[in-house]
């Protein structure tokens, strides 16, 4: 189940279930999105991408969905394994040499 | 991919100490890096925009006096924290844009981080 905690809500899922992790960005400015995947004490690591022109985007296992309209974006993770337990941000960017900004994060927990 | 490097990977330093965090691009020229902070259990924050050869633009809030930033090369970023306190503690990831790797896209590639704690 999901759990909001005071900082970073977590997903629990079982081993080989698929998981659905969302985010909320704010500006309508930005037109490219980033999953980025943070392991414990380490840098955030790329997953997937998607521009605005796009709602759907498949990888690996891994599909990012964008819905503009109300500004929301998805990560689904396909059977998931116990090694991709970690934290999971999305991130926006406006066009141009503008930063990524982060969204909250969800801690991914993965159950055996 | 290409390589951002972070040195050192975890500093610990006594309260009042300076310390510096150097961030490389190894394998393209960065002419943007970016500096976040990150601590426990939150997101990634950005805390300054710098362009090489140009003073850093920092976010509201950060202060420009005690995280100082220099982009001196096209290689080369370093962050260095003056007169460190407890609350400096943090996680510093730094990211770079720009070059032969970059795409339309605007990339941003990550550095590890630098684990700080101050005591």
């Amino acid at each position: 189940g999901e759990s909001v905690g005071l900082h970073l809500p977590t997903l629990s899922v079982q081993e080989g279930d698929n998981s659905i992790i969302n985010c909320a960005y704010s500006n309508s400015a930005s037109d490219y999105f980033i999953w980025y995947k943070q392991e414990s004490g380490k840098g955030p690591q790329f997953i997937i991408d998607i521009r605005s022109n796009m709602d759907k985007r498949q990888g690996q296992r891994v599909t990012v969905l964008l819905n503009k309209t109300v500004k929301h974006l998805s990560l689904q993770i396909a059977a998931t394994q116990p090694g991709d337990s970690a934290v999971y941000f999305c991130a926006e960017n406006e066009p141009g040499n503008t930063p990524l900004v982060f969204g909250k994060g969800t801690r991914l927990s993965v159950i055996a | 991919g290409a390589v951002v490097s972070q040195h050192p990977s975890r500093v610990i330093c006594k309260s009042g100490t300076s310390v510096k965090i150097e961030c490389r691009s190894l394998d393209f020229q960065a002419t943007t890096m970016f500096w976040y902070r990150q601590f426990p259990k939150q997101s990634l924050m950005l805390m300054a925009t710098s362009n090489e050869g140009s003073k850093a633009t920092y976010e509201q809030g950060v202060e420009k006096d005690k995280f100082l930033i220099n982009h001196a090369s096209l290689t080369l970023s370093t962050l260095t924290v003056t007169s460190a306190h407890p609350e400096d503690s943090s996680f510093y990831i730094c990211s770079a844009r720009g070059g032969g790797h970059s795409s339309s896209y605007n990339e941003q590639f990550f550095g590890p981080g630098t684990r700080l704690t101050v005591l």
